[in-house]
């Protein structure tokens, strides 16, 4: 089977740095996908590990540990505008992604 | 490139209607997807095509149908709508299959309200 957790909501600061957290217990995992989505908008793709280790493109970076089922979206830097739902979706090989519930942000002023 | 675009924006149904809901993608991609998304459950798959002529079932395909006659095109159908069907339907494209590394570009989606 396959199971995707994350925290439901965050807040954080404008300026600060935020790790939203994901984990997963996919059977044949062979990656992980990192989405942004606003409200009443669609998902737009942000990241993708397949190998450990982290991963950077400019504010955002995003991190996998296979053996520990876990990866991790790290923004600095905070803006107003990354106010947003973020979505980690893990594949398998032969399989559909499979999205967890997603997180919440809120950045405050 | 209009990218992947579905209509309508939004519906309001009574139980037991049908619509069919369209999406259509100009980027050549052979991959296309129809998801639901509720709140507090992510974006759950409802059916996918792997190509013209082709469709398969995801993980909550119960209550809906799907058409791929047209490799741009893949219509979603609600035969009699119900209440639980209320969500908000994307669809994606992609080129290649899930495993491969690609990512899924999604349409703006569809707002199904179902009374």
């Amino acid at each position: 089977g396959q199971n995707i957790d994350q925290p439901t909501e965050m807040t954080a600061t404008e300026g600060a740095i935020v790790q939203i957290n994901c984990t997963y217990q996919t059977s044949g995992f062979n990656g992980l996908f990192w989405y942004q989505q606003h409200a009443g908008e669609a998902p737009t793709f942000l990241s993708y590990n397949v190998l450990d280790g982290l991963e950077e493109k400019g504010r955002f970076s995003s991190f996998l540990s296979r053996s520990k089922g876990y990866s991790y979206l790290l923004l600095k830097e905070l803006q107003m505008k990354d106010s947003a739902s973020y979505l980690c979706a893990a594949v398998a090989y032969g399989q559909n992604f499979v999205f967890g519930p997603g997180t919440r942000l809120s950045v405050l002023p | 490139n209009a990218g992947v675009t579905q209509t309508p924006k939004f519906r309001v149904l009574k139980t037991g209607q049908s619509m069919t809901l369209l999406c259509a993608q100009d980027m050549n991609h052979e991959y296309m997807y129809w998801y639901r998304q509720d709140p507090g459950m992510g974006l759950r798959l409802i059916h996918y095509s792997v190509g013209e002529g082709t469709t398969a079932k995801g993980e909550v395909p119960d209550g809906y149908n799907v058409s791929r006659l047209k490799k741009q095109n893949f219509l979603l159908g609600l035969e009699s709508a119900a209440p639980s069907q209320t969500s908000v339907y994307f669809c994606a494209s992609s080129y290649s299959p899930p495993g491969a590394g690609e990512t899924q570009y999604f349409g703006p989606g569809t707002r199904l309200l179902v009374l």
